[in-house]
């Protein structure tokens, strides 16, 4: 069973608007979020992350917001370039979970901003 | 610069053949970690260390087994080569606190012929 959900597998938006990627969980124990985003032939780099006990983290261009009454986070990049264009994975950890360190990660969602 | 590397970055193998995939890292980080990509499943958790001897099952983990003899490095080995373990692995590791950043290497495309 799928415990973190990317639901949109690609999106395109036009250079200069908001790209929102979305992103749903289950486990109600994952207490830290991140989101990764990926070129092709390079591996995943870190974007930005967020804990529980906050509802909003921005970083530049980039913000993610988290709802955790209703399990969900998305991440908004304005104005989108074409620079963005990669697959996004959202990624998520319980720090509570007996120690547990791992990240459970969605599918990704692949992002193409037109010029 | 500390760095992650993987090698090698592309391996074409047989059905039934044994491969390694190395994974080395210089940052001194405890926790490392196994994905493989797979299109419509993202990246899922082969196997993962937290450190010196320490290995644990992922989600995925029939069929690779890994060992940790020293802190910099993770092989990934694939004891008999299935066409399903066609794909591209990625090692990670990350210092020690689940808040962390996970780094990532660049990757191993791997064919099972």
């Amino acid at each position: 069973d799928q415990q973190v959900k990317q639901n949109s597998p690609s999106l395109s938006v036009q250079e200069g608007r908001i790209s929102i990627l979305n992103c749903d969980y289950t486990n109600s124990m994952f207490d830290y979020f991140l989101w990764y985003k990926k070129y092709p032939a390079e591996g995943p780099t870190f974007l930005i992350s967020i804990s529980s006990i906050k509802d909003k983290n921005e970083d530049g261009r980039f913000t993610v917001f988290l709802n955790k009454s209703a399990k969900h986070l998305s991440l908004h990049i304005v104005p989108s370039q074409p620079g963005d264009s990669a697959v996004y994975f959202c990624a998520a950890s319980g720090s509570t979970q007996g120690g547990s360190e791992k990240l459970v990660f969605g599918k990704g969602t692949k992002l193409t901003v037109n010029p | 610069d500390a760095e992650i590397t993987q090698s090698p970055r592309h391996k074409i193998t047989e059905t039934g053949r044994q491969v390694t995939l190395a994974c080395h890292q210089t940052w001194n980080h405890n926790n490392m970690f196994w994905y493989r990509q797979d299109l419509g499943h993202g990246l899922r958790l082969i196997h993962y260390s937290y450190g010196v001897h320490d290995t644990n099952k992922g989600e995925v983990s029939d069929g690779y087994s890994v060992s940790r003899s020293n802190t910099e490095d993770l092989p990934l080995t694939l004891e008999s080569a299935a066409s399903s373990q066609t794909s591209v692995y990625f090692c990670a590791s990350r210092q020690g606190a689940s808040t962390g950043e996970l780094f990532f290497g660049e990757g191993s495309r791997l064919t099972v012929l």
